[in-house]
C-alpha cells in the first residue's frame, strides 16, 4: 500500500508565476488536509478536503490560494501569483476518517519545497 | 498566539539514555495529542498518541505522559539510539480534525 505521494517534491517559481502542488492520498483514504511549514516553524493547517468538497479552509490565506479534491485524479493546491513570502515545505496528509473523532491519524507525504524567486 | 508549544528548539543526549521532550498548550478543548517525528526532506510520521482521558500511554521504548491540569505533556525515549535523531513535533487536535503543531524540538542522539 503506497503511502501518501506528493509532487513535484521541488518547485521552483519567480514572483508571479502559478505553483501547482499535487496529493495522492493512501488507497483507500477519502479526507486530505494540507499544512504549510515555513522555515523554523511548525507546520500549519490550511485546508481539509473531501471527494468534492472543501470541509475547513480557516487555515487558508484568502487571495491566490485554492484547494480542490476532485473525484477522480489528486487535490491540487493551487497558488497563483505567487511572492517570496510563498516559499515554504507544502506538507499534504490522509486518512480514512474524519481525525478529529475517529482518532485515526493523518498520514503525511514528503511534501513539496517550494522556492520562489 | 501559540496554542501548543515546545520551548526547546534542540536536545543533545547520549545513546542508551533517556530522552525527555516537552510541550505545553494552552487550549483546554484540546482533546487528543500525537508525536510525530521528522527526517530532513520527508514528511512527518505519526509516533505516539495519548487521548485526554489517559495520562499515560507506552509503546516500546516511547512513553507520552499528559498533565491535563498543567496543560503539559512529555515524550520519553528510553534508551535513546543514534536512529532517534530528529525533529519532534507535538500536535493537538482540535475540533474538524485539524492538527495544532508545536515548532518542534531538534533531538540530536550521540553515539
Amino acid at each position: 500500500n503506497a503511502g501518501v505521494m506528493q509532487n513535484p517534491r521541488h518547485l521552483v517559481r519567480r514572483r508571479g508565476q502559478e505553483a501547482r502542488l499535487r496529493c495522492s492520498p493512501m488507497k483507500g483514504h477519502s479526507h486530505v488536509y494540507w499544512y504549510r511549514q515555513l522555515p523554523e516553524e511548525g507546520l500549519k493547517f490550511m485546508v481539509y478536503l473531501q471527494k468534492e468538497n472543501i470541509i475547513d479552509e480557516s487555515g487558508m490565506p484568502k487571495e491566490r490560494f485554492s484547494a480542490e479534491f476532485p473525484k477522480e485524479g489528486p487535490s491540487i493546491l493551487r497558488i497563483q501569483q505567487v511572492v517570496r513570502g510563498d516559499s515554504a515545505a507544502y506538507f499534504c496528509a490522509s486518512s480514512p476518517e474524519w481525525a478529529g473523532t475517529s482518532q485515526e491519524t493523518q498520514y503525511f507525504g514528503p511534501g513539496t519545497r517550494l522556492l520562489v524567486l | 498566539d501559540q496554542q501548543v508549544k515546545q520551548n526547546s528548539p534542540s536536545l543533545s543526549v547520549q545513546e542508551g539514555r533517556i530522552s525527555i521532550l516537552n510541550c505545553d498548550y494552552t487550549n483546554s478543548m484540546f482533546d487528543y495529542f500525537l508525536w510525530y517525528k521528522k527526517y530532513p526532506a520527508e514528511g512527518p510520521t505519526f509516533l505516539i498518541s495519548i487521548s485526554s482521558i489517559k495520562d499515560k500511554n507506552e509503546d516500546g521504548r516511547f512513553t507520552v505522559f499528559l498533565n491535563k491540569s498543567a496543560k503539559h505533556l512529555s515524550l520519553h525515549i528510553v534508551p535513546s539510539q543514534p536512529g532517534d535523531s530528529a525533529v519532534y513535533f507535538c500536535a493537538a487536535i482540535s475540533r474538524r480534525g485539524k492538527l495544532v503543531f508545536g515548532k518542534g524540538t531538534k533531538l540530536t542522539v550521540n553515539p
